[in-house]
This record gives structure tokens, sequence and C-alpha cells, in this order.
């Protein structure tokens, strides 16, 4: 069991780009949590996602971000017209159902805007 | 608003010490606590968990203490040893929040050889 994949591990983008973080849940997993860690603070909540279905997106910021997590392939996070505060780790994590608290996250994405 | 903190910022410790990582929370509701430890470079690893019907829980060289009267909880490690260094997180959550996690802002253990 490979765990939770996330590419890429880093990702330099350019003020105004879009950037797209990606996520593979461990197998069998098809719940979704993504999670925002600015340097030296805890991660902090953004979204819950079902196969095809937003759970909770009370964490994510109302504009430029969304995330998706279609029928096949993984969770995607994108982030439109990155700003610098955006740069930051961004995990992601999975679980077999919806109350199942300790789940495993993936190494990270992280993010620079320059 | 509800939080989850921890009291000092970094704990170095002489290795085979035991160590004791502190966490306050605040929000009453939550029934559900969770210790992770993260490396540098790497995402939070699960260490061990308990639930607010129990006051104390044991794993291997671990101990997770829960005060619920005072909203405090404690992580002890035994004998620590150099691949204990790390940043070590409490997190919490209740039943219903679908398992979203609030976490601290973590505390950074370094073992002295």
């Amino acid at each position: 069991n490979a765990g939770v994949m996330q590419n890429p591990r880093h990702l330099v983008r350019r003020r105004g780009q879009e950037a797209r973080l990606r996520c593979s849940p461990m197998k069998g997993h098809s719940h979704v949590y993504w999670y925002r860690q600015l340097p030296e603070e805890g991660l902090k909540f953004m979204v819950y996602l079902q196969k095809e279905n937003i759970i909770d997106e009370s964490g994510m910021p109302k504009e430029r971000f969304s995330a998706e997590f279609p029928k096949e392939g993984p969770s995607i996070l994108r982030i439109q017209q990155v700003v610098r505060g955006d740069s930051a780790a961004y995990f992601c994590a999975s679980s077999p159902g919806r109350e199942n608290y300790g789940y495993t996250f993936g190494s990270g994405t992280r993010l620079t805007v320059v | 608003g509800e939080s989850v903190g921890l009291h000092l910022p970094t704990l170095s410790v002489q290795e085979g010490d035991n160590s004791i990582i502190n966490c306050a929370y605040s929000n009453s509701a939550s029934d559900y606590f969770i210790w992770y430890k993260q490396e540098s470079g790497k995402g939070p690893q699960f260490i061990i968990d308990i639930r607010s019907n129990m006051d104390k829980r044991q794993g291997q060289r671990v101990t997770v203490l829960l005060n619920k009267t005072v909203k405090h909880l404690s992580l002890q490690i035994a004998a620590t040893q150099p691949g204990d260094s790390a940043v070590y997180f409490c997190a919490e959550t209740y039943t219903g929040a679908n398992s979203k996690l609030t976490f601290g802002k973590g505390i950074t253990l370094s073992v002295r050889p």
C-alpha cells in the first residue's frame, strides 16, 4: 500500500499563475481532506471531499480556491491567480469513512509564489 | 473562537530522559484528541489518540494524558531518542465534525546526544 501520494512535492509559481495540487488517497479510501500549513504554524483545515462531492469547505477561501475529487483520478486542489500569501505547505489526508479520525497524511506539496 | 494551543514553542531534552509535551484546548465539545509528529519535509505522522471517556492511554514508549476538567492534554515520551526530534502537534475534533481536525501551533522537540 503506497499510502497517500501527493504531487508535485515542490511547486513554484509566479504571482497571477494557477497552481494545481494533486492527491491520490490510499487504496480503498474514498474520503479526502486538504489542510494548509503556514511556516511554523499548525495545519488548518481547508476542505473535505468524498468521491464527486464536497462535504465541508468551511476552511477554504471563497475566492480563487477550488477542490474536486472526481469519480476517477486524484483529488485536485486548484488555486487561481496565486499571491505571495498562498505560499505554504498543502497536505492531503485520506480515510475510509466519514468519522474516521486517525487518518493518514501525505508528504505535502510546498507551494512557493514568487 | 475555539482553539488548540501549546504552552511552549521548543523543548530540549537529554537523550534517555523522559519528555513531556503539553497542550491546552478550549473547545469543550471536543471528544477526540490526537498527537502527531512531523519531521522536516514530511507530513504529520499519527502517534497516539485518546477519546474523552478516557484519561490515559499508553502506546509504545508514549503515553497521552487527558484532563477534561482543565482542558489539558499531554504527551509523555519515555527514554527519548534522537529519532524523536521533530515538531509535535496536538489536534482535536468532536463527533459530528466529519473528522475535521483543529491543530495547535506545534512544539519542537530537540534531543541532545
